[in-house]
């Protein structure tokens, strides 16, 4: 079983404020990394697929940057707003697969 | 455009029924996937599939049963329902390398 860690658990921010989560995944035999959003009683919807070793993404006030060597990525939101509450998950997927192994996620909170 | 349907959307069973939950794609993909979400678990995965007759275990299986008669449908069959199995049930699919689409889950109580 692979172990793909997401950290913090959950945070809580002020509204305004920019904020970051980590995602660690194994480094060999990688493929893409994905980020989905999770709000609750939804579901999760994909924001990013990376695969580029130093590949950077971005979708409006949210980024994502990835290390395939080190392997971790990074979830950039800047200027948080309530509505960028939700838990974000990442996904390591391996060479040749379809599978994804999610990380427990990343809950943010953001407090108007 | 309907992309991953699911049925039913809750559903309560008592201990030893059998059922199936439903899952539909039209996107043409030809991975389909069901995952489990427990509290504190994350997303776990129960059985893919990558193509019409072709299914292959995840990391929880036991209990669960799949087919791919179709590219489009990829049923998921409890057949003696426990209370262990009480979770929230989300279906996927895709092509290779592209994000999963995801239906709105099923949340199932074993009573």
């Amino acid at each position: 079983i692979l172990n793909v860690e997401q950290s913090p658990q959950s945070l809580h921010v002020q509204e305004g404020d920019s904020t970051n989560f980590t995602c660690s995944f194994p480094s060999s035999n990688f493929y893409a990394l994905h980020w989905y959003r999770w709000e609750t009683a939804k579901s999760p919807e994909a924001l990013f697929v990376m695969t580029l070793n130093g590949d950077e993404k971005k979708k409006g006030r949210i980024s994502a940057t990835l290390n395939t060597k080190e392997g971790y990525s990074y979830l950039y939101i800047k200027g948080s707003q309530p509505e960028d509450s939700a838990t974000y998950l990442c996904a390591f997927s391996g060479a040749g697969s379809y599978q994804l192994t999610f990380g427990k996620g990343t809950k943010l909170s953001v407090i108007p | 455009n309907a992309g991953v349907t699911q049925t039913p959307k809750f559903q309560v069973l008592k201990t030893g029924q059998s059922m199936t939950l439903q899952c539909a794609q039209d996107m043409n993909h030809e991975y389909m996937s069901w995952y489990r979400q427990d509290p504190g678990m994350g997303l776990r995965l129960i059985h893919y599939s990558v193509g019409a007759g072709i299914t292959d275990q995840g990391e929880v299986p036991n209990g669960y049963n799949v087919s791919r008669s179709t590219t489009e449908d990829f049923p998921l069959r409890l057949l003696s329902a426990a209370p262990s199995q009480t979770s929230v049930y989300f279906c996927a699919s895709s092509s290779f390398g592209q994000p999963q689409h995801f239906g709105d889950g099923t949340r199932l109580s074993i009573l």
